[in-house]
C-alpha cells in the first residue's frame, strides 16, 4: 500500500499567497524529503527533514514533521507563477536505500 | 558537470516491438532506479540496482528488464511492447552516504499504439 498520502490534490492560489501541503504516511521513517516535478520533467530535490527534527527552511520553504501524527507539510512563502508544479513527499525507512513516494499535490499559482 | 541523462525523451512505437529506454549518469553513484509514473500520479519503483551486476525487482511488477554492466549505464528493455505500458519512465540515482537523496533524470514518455 502506498506509503505517503498527500492532500490536497490540486491546490489553485494567486501569486503572492502561501501554499501549504501535507503528507501523512504510515511507517516509521528516517527521514522525509519533498520534490518538486514540473509537467512532463523528472523530480527535482527540495528538502529533506531527518525523523529527529521539527522543522527545517530553506528560502522560502519550510517543513515540519510530527513523527507522533506521521505527518509533514510543505510550506511554500510568497509563491510565484513560476512554482506551479507537482510536489511529491518520499520516505525512508529503516536502512533501506529506497524511497517511498506520496500521491503527490498539484499546484497552480495564478499570475 | 555531473548529471543524469535518458534518452529518448518521447517514444511512439507500434505493439510488438522491441525497446530499450537509455539512462546514463555522471556522478559516480552506485544506487540507479526505475520508476513508472502514469499522468499525475504517484511514483511506482520497478527495478533499482545497488551496483555493477546487481538488479532487484521493485514494488510494482512490470514485464520490463534491466542490467547494470557498467556503473554509469543502466537501460531499461522491453522485450514486446503493449499499448499497456504506455506511461512516463523516470530513471533515478542516489549517492553512498544516507540519507541518499535521489537525483532524476528528465523521463521517457512512451506511447505504445
Amino acid at each position: 500500500s502506498q506509503q505517503g498520502e498527500e492532500d490536497p490534490q490540486a491546490l489553485s492560489i494567486q501569486e503572492g499567497e502561501n501554499a501549504t501541503m501535507n503528507c501523512s504516511y504510515k511507517t516509521s521513517i528516517n527521514n522525509l524529503q519533498w520534490y518538486r516535478q514540473n509537467s512532463g520533467r523528472g523530480l527535482v530535490h527540495l528538502i529533506l527533514i531527518r525523523s529527529n527534527e521539527r522543522e527545517k527552511h530553506s528560502g522560502r520553504l519550510r517543513v515540519t514533521l510530527d513523527t507522533s501524527k506521521k505527518s509533514s507539510s510543505l510550506l511554500i512563502t510568497a509563491s510565484r507563477a513560476a512554482d506551479t508544479a507537482s510536489y511529491f513527499c518520499a520516505t525512508a525507512s529503516g536502512s533501506a536505500r529506497q524511497l517511498t513516494f506520496g500521491s503527490g499535490t498539484q499546484l497552480t499559482v495564478l499570475p | 558537470e555531473a548529471d543524469i541523462y535518458q534518452t529518448p525523451r518521447y517514444l511512439v512505437i507500434g505493439t510488438g516491438k522491441k525497446i530499450t529506454l537509455e539512462c546514463s549518469q555522471t556522478m559516480g553513484h552506485d544506487k540507479m532506479y526505475w520508476y513508472q509514473q502514469d499522468p499525475g500520479m504517484e511514483l511506482h519503483l520497478i527495478h533499482y540496482s545497488y551496483g555493477v551486476n546487481s538488479t532487484e525487482k521493485g514494488d510494482l511488477s512490470s514485464e520490463s528488464t534491466v542490467s547494470r554492466i557498467r556503473t554509469e549505464h543502466f537501460p531499461l528493455t522491453l522485450e514486446s511492447a503493449r499499448p499497456s505500458h504506455t506511461s512516463q519512465y523516470l530513471c533515478a540515482s542516489s549517492g553512498d552516504i544516507p540519507p541518499y537523496e535521489q537525483y532524476f533524470g528528465p523521463g521517457t514518455r512512451l506511447t505504445v499504439t
